[in-house]
């Protein structure tokens, strides 16, 4: 099994372009969620999808835009690129919001904005 | 959210158990005690939970103090591979806080030789 997937898994970008980083996961998840983790910090979560066709805020969703395209499929969008969004993007997903599932993680997008 | 505590910073020997200490004095009744793992330029990665009672798998054990405000996980025999950081987190069933992980700064656990 795959697990969570991620494309792309390094980028650059200039102030002000845009770009969409995606996240498949095979599991059958029901919920997916992005995180960002910036240097020497806990990741923070940006926003999250309880099921195929929600989607929710998370703690820091400025900036940020989400499709959950469907069961498998959740991305994030940055629709103008800033400095402060160099970062390190990772999409997670779990059976479902329940404290008891455990969430699973891709391997991470690293995004500098120059 | 109720919060965790834990050391920064921890040293273990190969092939030694590890102990890794969590302190969360406001747990409440419904939080689940979660811990994770992050190896360098990986993605977090989920090693074990519980919420009353002592749990194995694996990759470690979790025991959980009677009164739950604190926890240990356990690697019985650390390799160089489990060197990481090591989260503890507390997760609830409320609605809106039950959506996400709460990621603090976690243990730095050093394996040596």
């Amino acid at each position: 099994n795959a697990g969570v997937t991620q494309t792309p898994k390094f980028q650059v970008l200039k102030t002000g372009q845009s770009m969409t980083l995606q996240c498949a996961q095979d599991m059958n998840h029901n919920s997916m969620y992005w995180y960002r983790q910036d240097p020497g910090m806990g990741l923070r979560l940006i926003y999250y999808s309880a099921s195929e066709g929600t989607t929710d805020k998370g703690e820091v969703p400025n900036g940020y835009n989400v499709s959950r395209l469907n069961k498998r499929e959740f991305s994030l969008r940055l629709e103008s690129a800033a400095p402060s969004q160099t970062s390190v993007y990772f999409c997670a997903s779990s059976v479902g919001l329940a404290p008891n599932y455990g969430y699973t993680f891709g391997s991470g997008t690293r995004l500098t904005v120059v | 959210d109720a919060k965790t505590t834990q050391p920064n910073s921890m040293e273990s020997n190969e092939e030694e158990p590890v102990h890794l200490p969590c302190n969360h004095s406001t747990i409440s009744g419904t939080d689940y005690i979660h811990w994770y793992r992050q190896l360098p330029s990986q993605g977090p990665e989920y090693v074990i939970h519980g919420l009353t009672s002592n749990v194995n798998n694996r990759m470690a054990s979790l025991a959980i103090a009677e009164d739950r405000k604190s926890s240990t996980l356990i690697l019985h025999r650390a390799t160089l591979r489990d060197a990481a950081v090591y989260y503890c987190i507390l997760r609830d069933d409320q609605t809106g806080t039950a959506s996400k992980l709460t990621f603090g700064t976690g243990t730095r656990l050093q394996v040596t030789l």
